[in-house]
């Protein structure tokens, strides 16, 4: 069955310092991923996705992803967190064929001024 | 462009009760995924409709239930209320091909007392 993991439920770091949150996949095939934030009382932005091609991704807001096979992996990164990055960040496979996607249980950020 | 919309945001009931979620997709998307999360448990796919038809339904029971209108807006209905039904409940729509990325509405929160 396909799984995602996200083995951090809170992260803290300081303003302007790295960040990488990390998502692990449990699918038969190559699936499609996904980064989701969503900030208190908002719904989901979507931040970047990898259907195939280049495992190095680039999305909104400084964000990058790299899709690694070998290791089941689909870990979020960004060079310099700013305050307004504090949210909860969801990963998620799509199922090919089914159109469903599975989300992690999401890593909840938290900046430190 | 209109996102999608959710309404209303926020819904009161009592055990027992019955619900009506309201979900307006994008413009041009044929397919809508309702997504229930409650605390604690992420998020977890409820149902999927695309052209009017369920397309997939989740591990819930047969009181969650829905439809989808001819404009491909959506109705999530939740009867005999129970206090667990508590959560936000997402929207989500896409085009109604493989792989194609959903996009998710603020939610609307259900309270059940």
């Amino acid at each position: 069955a396909q799984s995602v993991t996200q083995p951090d439920i809170h992260i803290t770091v300081s303003e302007g310092a790295s960040l990488e949150l990390r998502c692990n996949y449990s699918y038969g095939a190559t699936p499609y991923l996904f980064w989701y934030v969503q900030s208190p009382g908002q719904g989901l932005q979507l931040l970047l996705k990898y259907f195939s091609g280049d495992t190095l991704v680039q999305g909104i807001k400084g964000f990058e992803a790299e899709f690694k096979r070998s290791q089941s992996s689909f870990n979020l990164r960004k060079p310099s967190v700013h305050w307004s990055d504090a949210a909860e960040y969801f990963c998620a496979v799509g199922a090919k064929g089914t159109y469903k996607y599975i989300f992690g249980t999401g890593t909840r950020l938290k900046v430190l001024a | 462009e209109a996102g999608v919309t959710q309404s209303p945001t926020h819904l009161i009931k009592t055990r027992g009760q019955q619900a009506t979620l309201r979900c307006s997709p994008i413009s041009g998307h044929t397919s809508v995924y309702w997504y229930q999360q409650a605390l604690g448990l992420g998020l977890q796919f409820l149902l999927w409709y695309d052209e009017g038809e369920e397309r997939n339904r989740g591990n819930f029971p047969p009181r969650f239930s829905g439809r989808q209108f001819p404009n491909y807006s959506s109705e999530l209905n939740v009867n005999a209320l129970e206090l667990e039904d508590s959560a936000l409940y997402l929207c989500a729509s896409s085009y109604g091909r493989p792989g194609e990325v959903q996009y998710f509405g603020a939610g609307t929160r259900l309270s059940v007392l």
